[in-house]
């Protein structure tokens, strides 16, 4: 079966540091992968998505990028956080046609 | 873009009744998720449903896409299902989610 991880689950970071998050799939082969952001109180804003190694699509220009190195890996990066960067960040996984499952999320606060 | 739409945006319950969801899309979709998301932050799937109707357990819900809508029922609702529910249509290997239903269920 297909799992999808996310690390780390929680993370506190001062405004103005580089951030890296990981999300990894299991069970499953060339997958579409995203990446969202939830605002406290609001609903998912897509931010990036991929459909192969090296293929990233922006949704929303900001200061955060993603990368995918491998098949079931997406990473999200930013070289210098914003306040307004805090938030839960999901990743997801799906294949063409079929269903969108979410990771557990990490839950970001810039200080 | 394509627009969508959920309402009512919360609603309160006491435990045992039943509710019904709705999520309205402004242009045709490939397909149609409905999620609940959990008070720990977790999204569940609970259908995939671009037509029809479907059932599990004490939910369901029924897909119009020739109307632009999609529906989810929960009957005898239990506090664990208080949290928010998603509509999410997908347009080009897209998901659109709408704003979100706010459900609690009190004891």
């Amino acid at each position: 079966s297909q799992t999808i991880h996310q690390w780390p689950a929680t993370l506190v970071q001062p405004v103005g540091s580089p951030l890296s998050l990981e999300c990894t799939v299991e069970g499953t082969s060339n997958p579409n992968l995203y990446w969202y952001r939830q605002a406290a109180g609001r609903g998912l804003q897509l931010l990036f998505y991929s459909v192969g190694i090296g293929q990233i699509s922006s949704e929303v220009p900001q200061n955060l990028s993603a990368s995918r190195p491998q098949d079931r890996q997406f990473i999200l990066s930013s070289k210098k956080l914003l306040l307004s960067d805090s938030g839960f960040y999901l990743c997801a996984w799906s294949v063409w046609g079929g269903q969108e499952f979410f990771g557990p999320g990490t839950r970001l606060t810039v200080l | 873009g394509i627009q969508v739409e959920q309402s009512p945006p919360d609603l309160i319950l006491q435990e045992g009744a039943n509710s019904t969801l709705r999520c309205n899309f402004s242009d045709s979709v490939n397909n149609l998720q409905w999620f609940h998301q959990n008070p720990w932050g977790q999204l569940i799937n609970l259908f995939y449903i671009p037509s029809g109707t479907k059932q599990n357990g004490r939910l369901s819900a029924t897909t119009v896409a020739t109307e632009r809508y999609s529906l989810l029922y929960i009957s005898s609702s239990q506090t664990t299902d208080s949290g928010v529910y998603f509509c999410a249509v997908e347009v080009s290997q897209n998901f659109v989610f709408g704003p979100g239903t706010r459900l609690s269920v009190l004891p």
